[in-house]
């Protein structure tokens, strides 16, 4: 059981480079999410899923973009990428409203 | 801005004592709490998870709520070497089940 997948696990991009995050979970689970982690800050949402084809802004949504595919993929595109952008993102599912989080294993991103 | 407050460490504790962390957030409407644990370089994983007052004992951990004091706090209890990581506190902020974040307390636990 794979759990929370999560390509790729670094990647170093110019500034006003694009790219996109992929997340694939095999749990069945409706809601997703994308954090990102800096130091001192602890996790921050940027985006999340309810549910397939619904998406809405978290706490850092600027620069982003998100594509809930179906119910097993959740991608994050950076369309220009700029240094306050470098950080670890994590993917995370949930089972069910109020219960836990299931994380991938993060990217590290670096924008020079 | 709702907030969730950790004292971000490090703590050092001698192995075999306890650890003891504590958590403050300002919802007073959060219903779900959990205390995930993470180690340098890898993703967080869930320790304990507390939805009552009281405490919640699971092994060497227990979790303690307090709503009205708005206050969470975890205790490890014979602290192992293992346990040295950072510890995330999480709270939900709204009736969905989004969550916040602390910024973590730094465990050390010392030989």
């Amino acid at each position: 059981n794979a759990g929370v997948t999560q390509t790729p696990k670094f990647q170093v991009l110019k500034t006003g480079q694009s790219m996109t995050l992929q997340c694939a979970q095999d749990m069945n689970h409706n809601s997703m999410y994308w954090y990102r982690q800096d130091p001192g800050m602890g996790l921050r949402l940027i985006y999340y899923s309810a549910s397939e084809g619904t998406t809405d802004k978290g706490e850092v949504p600027n620069g982003y973009n998100v594509s809930r595919l179906n119910k097993r993929e959740f991608s994050l595109r950076l369309e220009s990428a700029a240094p306050s952008q470098t950080s670890v993102y994590f993917c995370a599912s949930q089972t069910g409203e109020n219960e836990k989080l299931f994380f991938g294993s993060g990217t590290q991103l670096s924008v020079l | 801005q709702k907030e969730v407050e950790q004292n971000s460490g490090p703590l050092s504790v001698p192995e075999g004592a306890i650890a003891s962390l504590n958590c403050t957030y300002s919802d007073r409407g959060s219903q779900s709490f959990f205390w995930y644990r993470q180690y340098s370089g890898k993703s967080p994983e869930l320790i304990m998870s507390i939805y009552s007052n009281g405490d919640k004992e699971d092994g060497r951990f227990t979790a303690q709520l307090n709503k009205a004091s708005q206050y969470v706090s975890l205790l490890i209890r014979d602290s192992q070497p293992s346990d040295s990581a950072t510890y995330l506190c999480a709270v939900s902020v709204d009736s969905w089940g989004k969550f916040q974040f602390g910024a973590g307390t730094q465990v050390v636990v010392t030989p």
